[in-house]
């Protein structure tokens, strides 16, 4: 079976833009969350999704947003990125919201702010 | 405080030896704890999980609970060259949210 798989894999932006990532969970889960990962530091949770619907919402300012659709895909936006906004950003998905669920992560996007 | 911290490292162990690997957590209600394995470059990869006080094995790997201490540990027997990785402890707690808190991880190195 297919495991978490996000698009792109690597994305170079300048300042002022905006991106788009994507994220597939694993086939049968419905729960799909976002983390930060900055270099030396574990990852920081962005956002929740379970069924479509915001479930939690991390330290994070409004320039990030994401959805959740009917197939349980995902994505996350950032607008008026900030070189700050370099990191590599992981998807991980969990059958179930329930906080014993072991969330599986993708290979991440790798993205650069020139 | 932080609310999940790890020693930083660099920790070094002969192949062969016990590698263990330490995290406290500053949150009570913290429910679910994971270790989790993450090469350079590469994403985490989910190893071990454990939600009751007490140790739990999984093949070379054992990870070991206490929450009247607040302190989750994972011991890696038989250390190979290739769990030379960083380790990466988290928890969550009940409520609304289920989102993983990390800790900024282990780098462990295990030499020849």
């Amino acid at each position: 079976d297919a495991g978490v798989t996000q698009s792109p894999t690597h994305l170079i932006k300048t300042r002022g833009q905006h991106v788009t990532l994507r994220c597939s969970p694993i086939s049968g889960h419905k729960s799909v969350s976002w983390y930060q990962q900055v270099l030396g530091q574990g990852p920081q949770f962005i956002f929740q999704y379970y069924e479509k619907e915001e479930r939690g919402r991390g330290n994070f300012p409004d320039r990030f947003s994401a959805r959740q659709f009917p197939n349980y895909s995902s994505e996350l936006n950032v607008n008026a990125l900030l070189l700050g906004d370099s990191a590599l950003y992981l998807c991980a998905s969990s059958f179930r919201e329930s906080s014993n669920q072991p969330q599986h992560f993708g290979d991440g996007t790798r993205l650069s702010i020139l | 405080q932080k609310e999940v911290e790890q020693n930083s490292g660099p920790l070094s162990v002969p192949e062969g030896a016990i590698a263990s690997l330490n995290c406290t957590y500053s949150d009570r209600v913290s429910q679910s704890f994971f270790w989790y394995r993450q090469y350079s470059g590469k994403s985490p990869e989910l190893i071990m999980s454990i939600y009751s006080n007490g140790d739990k094995e999984d093949g070379r790997f054992t990870a070991q609970l206490n929450k009247a201490s607040q302190y989750v540990s994972l011991l890696i027997r038989d250390s190979q060259p290739s769990d030379s990785a960083t380790y990466l402890c988290a928890v969550t707690r009940s409520g609304s949210a289920r989102q993983l808190t990390f800790g900024s991880g282990t780098q462990l190195t295990v030499l020849p």
